[in-house]
């Protein structure tokens, strides 16, 4: 069965710095999707990034952007320039394009804290 | 905003009720998702509606059931409620069958007492 492993129950950074969250999963399927998604106080789970693993190149969204290593099985998420926006927890997910259970498998989550 | 549509955002109610709780996807999605965010469990996949049918099926309890209506809406009903099915419940969708893009909507928090 799939697992998604975040080993970084919180984090912090300053405001400008950079941070990077760990995110490793475990598969034997070729084809799959990872994401990562937020979910500020609000409650809401937005979309920040995505990466299909035929593709080599890393997804990169604005100030976001993965580290992508598909024989290590690892997914990281890098923030440039952080802002106090940024501040929520952040989940790790999975998604095996080829399989039946159709399911996005998701990670327990890291806190994310920008302190000013 | 995403453009998935939960209601209500909260609820409250008692052990051994019933409630159902409402999705409207994002217009021209045909995918709903239902995901349950506990404490103890995470973020469970409960099931899929693809175009009215059910697609997929994941950790969801006897005691909850879905369907998707022709306006592609979607309900999920939770009857004989538990302490423990207290969570917050989230609708998700996408434009075909495959979760390959989620949108999600902001939750209701369930509350059971």
């Amino acid at each position: 069965a799939q697992t998604v492993t975040q080993s970084q129950p919180e984090m912090s950074v300053q405001e400008a710095e950079t941070v990077t969250l760990s995110c490793t999963y475990d598969t034997s399927e070729s084809d799959y999707y990872l994401f990562w998604y937020k979910q500020p106080p609000s409650r809401q789970m937005i979309l920040v990034i995505r990466q299909e693993a035929y593709k080599q190149q890393n997804a990169t969204e604005n100030r976001f952007s993965v580290n992508f290593q598909k024989a290590a099985k690892s997914f990281s998420l890098k923030i440039s320039d952080s802002q106090l926006g940024d501040a929520a927890m952040y989940f790790c997910a999975f998604y095996d394009y080829g399989g039946a259970t159709n399911k996005l498998i998701f990670g327990t989550g890291t806190l994310l804290a920008v302190q000013p | 905003d995403s453009g998935v549509t939960q209601t209500p955002k909260h609820l409250i109610t008692a052990t051994g009720q019933r409630v159902t709780l409402r999705c409207s996807p994002r217009s021209g999605d045909l995918s709903v998702y239902w995901y349950q965010q506990s404490l103890d469990q995470g973020l469970q996949f409960l099931i899929q509606y693809y175009n009215g049918e059910e697609r997929a099926k994941g950790n969801i309890l006897e005691r909850f059931s879905a369907q998707q209506f022709p306006d592609l809406h979607s309900e999920l009903n939770l009857s004989s409620l538990e302490l423990g099915d207290s969570a917050l419940y989230f609708c998700a969708s996408s434009p075909g069958g495959r979760a390959t893009e989620a949108f999600f909507g902001q939750g209701t928090r369930l509350t059971v007492v």
